[in-house]
Order: structure tokens, then sequence, then C-alpha cells
């Protein structure tokens, strides 16, 4: 049963408009919530992340969102540019130390 | 430099032999994990562990071991149980302490078996 919920499987936008990637998650216990960016043959890279106390945080172009009575979070990328091209990784933990993924979303920035 | 070593980048392996999976890191964290990615695939968790000499199943544990006798290593034993093995095969580590910490990953280990 996957837990954690990457729907869209690709987005592509233009370069200087914004990206939204969304991720939706089953369980309650979660309660910290993170971002990895994903290129082919590589480890994911952390990008940002937010605890079950708050709802939105920012770092420069990216900010997440956390709607914890919908179970959802989403990643916003403003503005987007071509080098954000990648796979996106949603990720969530629990108090066990454990971290489930979902399935990715590429990205494609298009200039 | 601190990070988190995987050795070698490429396996490859016959049918019907186990083949263990390198994890190094000098992070100094206690927690670290395996996953698996498959293409099109995000990464499902195998194994992880929180401390010296314990670890958890993950979701698709079936056919793996792992093993935690130090703080730095966490080697994945991929058996000839495992049906579909050929994958490329993630380690990452993470503090503990708290939960606000995130994984660091390594640059995974991309193991084909025919």
């Amino acid at each position: 049963d996957q837990q954690v919920k990457q729907n869209s499987p690709s987005l592509s936008v233009q370069e200087g408009r914004i990206s939204i990637l969304n991720c939706d998650y089953t369980n309650s216990m979660f309660d910290y919530f993170l971002w990895y960016k994903k290129y082919p043959a590589e480890g994911p890279t952390f990008l940002i992340s937010i605890s079950s106390i708050k709802d939105k945080n920012e770092d420069g172009r990216f900010t997440v969102f956390l709607n914890k009575s919908a179970k959802h979070l989403s990643l916003h990328i403003v503005p987007s540019q071509p080098g954000d091209s990648a796979v996106y990784f949603c990720a969530a933990s629990g108090n066990n130390n454990d971290m489930r993924f979902g399935a990715g979303t590429r990205l494609t920035v298009k200039p | 430099d601190g990070g988190i070593t995987q050795s070698p980048k490429y396996l490859f392996r016959k049918e019907g032999q186990n083949v263990t999976l390198s994890c190094e890191q000098n992070l100094n964290h206690d927690a670290m994990y395996w996953y698996r990615q498959d293409p099109g695939q995000g990464l499902r968790l195998i194994y992880y562990s929180q401390i010296v000499n314990d670890f958890q199943k993950g979701d698709i544990a079936e056919g793996y071991s792992v093993s935690r006798e130090k703080k730095e290593s966490f080697p994945l034993t991929v058996t000839s149980a495992q049906k579909n093995p050929t994958a490329f095969y993630l380690c990452a580590s993470r503090e503990t302490g708290g939960f606000l910490y995130e994984q660091y990953f390594g640059p995974g280990t991309r193991l084909t078996v025919t």
C-alpha cells in the first residue's frame, strides 16, 4: 500500500512561469515532509522540508505548502528555470525514523 | 570530506548468486536506509536501521538481508530469493535525535542480474 502518492508522472511548464508539484499521503502518523530533486543514475538531493506544525515553508524560489486536513502537500517553484528540469520526489517520515517516497514527478521547464 | 559512498557503481551477477552492496558513511549519522528504484518508479524502502545492531524491514524486504555491525556501514545482500533483483539501489543516512532532518543519499549502485 503506497503511503505517499504523486499522481502526476510529468509536468511541463514554460521558463519564468510557476511549477506546482503535488503530493498526497495516507498515513496520519507522518509529521515531517520533504521534497527531493533527482537526476538519472544519481542519488536524490534535498530541496526543502516542512514539519506538521507549519503550513508553509519558503526557501528562495521554492515554497512548500502543507494541508494536514487534506493530507496534501505541494511544491511551488517560481520562477521556473530550465535547470529545474529533473524528477521531483515527495517524502514523508514519522517518529520511527522511516522515510517513504512517492513515485516522482518529472518536471520539464521549456526555454 | 563527509558523505556516503556506495560501491561499485555498476554490478553484474548471474542469476542464483547472492550479492552484497556496500554503503559507508562518515557523517556520524545514526540512521541508515536502503531503497530500490525501478525504471519510471519511485524509491521503495527495503530496510532501515536507526542504530547499530538494529534494523527494521521496509515495504519490500523479501529477498534481501542487511547487517549493521558498525555505525558507518550498512551493507545490503540481495539473495537468490529476490525474484527481480535488477534495479538501481540507493543508500541513505540521516541524523536522528529529532525528526527534522533530511536524508543524504549515496550515488547508487546499478545491479544487473542475468
